[in-house]
Formats: C-alpha cells, structure tokens, sequence
C-alpha cells in the first residue's frame, strides 16, 4: 500500500512533442503527489505538485493530471525540448505516524529529448 | 541563499568499516529528511527530523544505520560495518516547516560505494 508504480521506464520523443509519464498508487490517504526532475548527478527538484482535490494543475509546458478515483496521476510535457532530458520521478506523500511528510517515490523515467 | 550541501561527494570504503555522511540543510529550515537511492531506482526514505529529534526513523534498513541532528541543523548519517549492499546514492533533503505541501529541496547526495 506503501507503494508508487511509474511508467515507462525510459520514453524518447521528439522536440516539440508531448511527454507523458505516468503513475498509480494504491494507498487513499497520499494527500500530496509531486513530480521531480534529476540530472545525473544531481538531486532531485521539484518540478510540480498537486493536491487530491485538484483534477489538473499547469505551470507553464508542465500540467499534472489527477484521476483520484482511479488512484492515477500523469505529467505531460508539452514543446518538449532537449534540455528537458532528465530522470523524471513521481511521488506521493506517506502517512506514517504524525505526518512525517516522508516521500514515496516511483522508480523513475529516462526522458531522452532528440533535437 | 546556498542550498543543501552534503559531504564528502564520493566515499569509497571497504567491507565492515565505519563512514559518516554530512548534510548541511538550507539555513532556518526545521525539517530533514535522509534518502537512499540505488542505481536505477527512485529515493527511498530513510529517516526524518523535526529539529533536533528523530520524528520518524521507519526507514532505516537496521541497527547499523543511525543519524542525528545535536543542535537542528547539520545532520550526520553514520553507517556501521557496512555492507556491499549498502552502496548508493545517499540524499539529504530539508523544508521550512512540517506541513502541506513543503517542499522538500535536496542535496546533490553522496555517493557511497562499499568494496
């Protein structure tokens, strides 16, 4: 219950096309599913976030679409350009005793960008 | 206005010694958070802060992990008689404040590879 499946495991696309990485959870109570970008060698940043009783939430080329009764959530890049080529990871807030605010995240997608 | 940092960048060690890890969280931020990433895998939560007290330690792997936070700011991982297994990337992230949606903004990590 604690855990977040992503997929796909890498994804190539063309600049200026669409990205579209996506995850399910199993556990009801995650309150908070944040996307977060990492090139190699460095750590994670967030990249967007989104709350259950939201559907969608767009921040620029990045949107963030929330199913909550089918427990799934997506990112779509829109203009995808090269400089987006990173490992994308989703995430869900667990609940353990208290609130920790302890992030669960899925395994990871390898976005490669062709110019 | 410096963000995480986290030392050493690279530790290579052997078989049953002892390492330390250091992480210097974004100044005023109350909140820390250890990760451990294995390559190819998403972050996995290992322990987190509220100021100086351990809030949640759930995801520590065993006896032999073991972190504080003296004065609720530098934070220091200590690995005992490590394993080969416990080679990864080790991330330290901090946030303002327990709570919705604080982000959490992490480290570059520490890469720690046991021979």
């Amino acid at each position: 219950q604690q855990q977040v499946k992503q997929s796909p495991q890498s994804l190539i696309v063309q600049k200026g096309g669409i990205s579209i990485i996506n995850c399910a959870y199993e556990n009801t109570a995650f309150d908070y599913f944040p996307w977060y970008q990492q090139f190699p060698g460095k750590g994670p940043a967030l990249l967007i976030a989104i709350r259950p009783d939201v559907s969608e939430k767009k921040e620029g080329r990045f949107t963030i679409s929330f199913n909550k009764s089918a427990k799934q959530f997506s990112l779509h890049i829109m203009d995808s350009q090269p400089g987006d080529s990173a490992t994308y990871f989703c995430a869900a807030r667990g609940l353990g005793g208290g609130a920790t605010n302890k992030l669960i995240f899925g395994t990871g997608t390898l976005l490669a960008v062709q110019p | 206005g410096a963000g995480v940092s986290q030392t050493p960048s690279n530790k290579v060690t052997e078989k049953g010694k002892y390492v330390e890890l250091r992480c210097d969280p974004i100044s005023g931020h109350t909140a820390l958070y250890w990760y451990r990433q294995s390559l190819g895998q998403g972050p996995e939560f290992l322990i987190y802060f509220q100021g100086t007290g351990a809030a949640d330690d759930s995801g520590l792997p065993n006896d032999r992990f073991f972190a504080v936070r003296p004065e609720g700011s530098v934070s220091t991982l200590k690995i005992q008689r490590t394993e080969r297994g416990d080679s990864a990337v080790y991330l330290c992230a901090s946030s303002p404040r327990q709570g919705l949606n604080n982000e959490q903004f992490f480290g570059p990590g520490t890469r720690l590879t046991v021979l």
